[in-house]
């Protein structure tokens, strides 16, 4: 079975930051593409960033370009989202996804709130 | 990329069949056959109903179909149910640098 757990959301005040965890579990991790999807309260999804399983492909948002950093560790199934200069719109339930090719996203894990207030 | 255009809400009555439209641009969904459809339920995560426009997972009930037509493709659910009441969101192959593009999301009433 396919898991996807994040971890490391919490309360940060404007400006500063945090970094995002997603551990996978139940495939193998290196054959697939990760993304990372946040929901801000009451509000739709959003695709914040992808990384190919190899980490040679990265993709951002234009919301979040220079400020948030994906990365991946295949030998230890893990996913990270490394968040900085954070603004009060970056508030929101941060989900990480499994991408199967660019098309479309296949499992997604429980999400972690992420509040940016001071 | 701007946010692909959905109905913010489509209600129906039980056994009653619905359809939610998606409606994008020849960048994205007029270009690709690639519109995912997912599910939310509140408090949360999104599920996968329909990919490449009209495929459905394994588990996904088949009164769940997908379609398109120019630069707009469709969900309906058929036979609707009360446990299909939730949040509907597609989702749309963007291009090179964007792989994702959503849709603004329905809700769906079931009355």
């Amino acid at each position: 079975e396919v898991q996807l757990v994040e971890s490391g959301g919490g309360l940060v005040q404007p400006g500063g930051s945090l970094r995002l965890s997603c551990a996978a579990s139940g495939f193998t991790f290196s054959s697939y593409e990760m993304s990372w999807v946040r929901q801000a309260p009451g509000k739709g999804l959003d695709w914040v960033s992808y990384i190919s399983g190899n980490s040679r492909t990265i993709y951002y948002a234009d919301s979040v370009k220079g400020r948030l950093t994906i990365s991946r560790d295949n030998a230890e199934n893990s996913l990270y989202l490394q968040m900085t200069s954070l603004r009060a719109e970056d508030t929101a339930v941060y989900y990480c996804v499994r991408g199967y090719g660019d098309y479309f996203l296949d499992s997604w894990g429980q999400g972690t709130l992420v509040t940016v207030s001071s | 990329q701007s946010a692909l255009t959905q109905p913010a809400s489509v209600s129906g009555s039980p056994g009653q069949s619905i359809t939610i439209s998606c409606t994008g641009s020849s960048s994205d969904v007029g270009s690709y056959n690639l519109v995912s459809w997912y599910q939310q339920y509140p408090g949360k995560a999104p599920k996968l109903l329909i990919f490449e426009g009209s495929k459905r997972p394994s588990g996904v009930s088949y009164r769940f179909s997908g379609s398109k037509s120019g630069n707009t493709a469709f969900l309906t659910v058929s036979g609707l149910q009360a446990e299909d009441e939730a949040d509907y969101y597609c989702c749309s192959y963007g291009g090179s640098f964007t792989p994702y593009v959503f849709g603004t999301g329905t809700k769906v009433t079931v009355l």
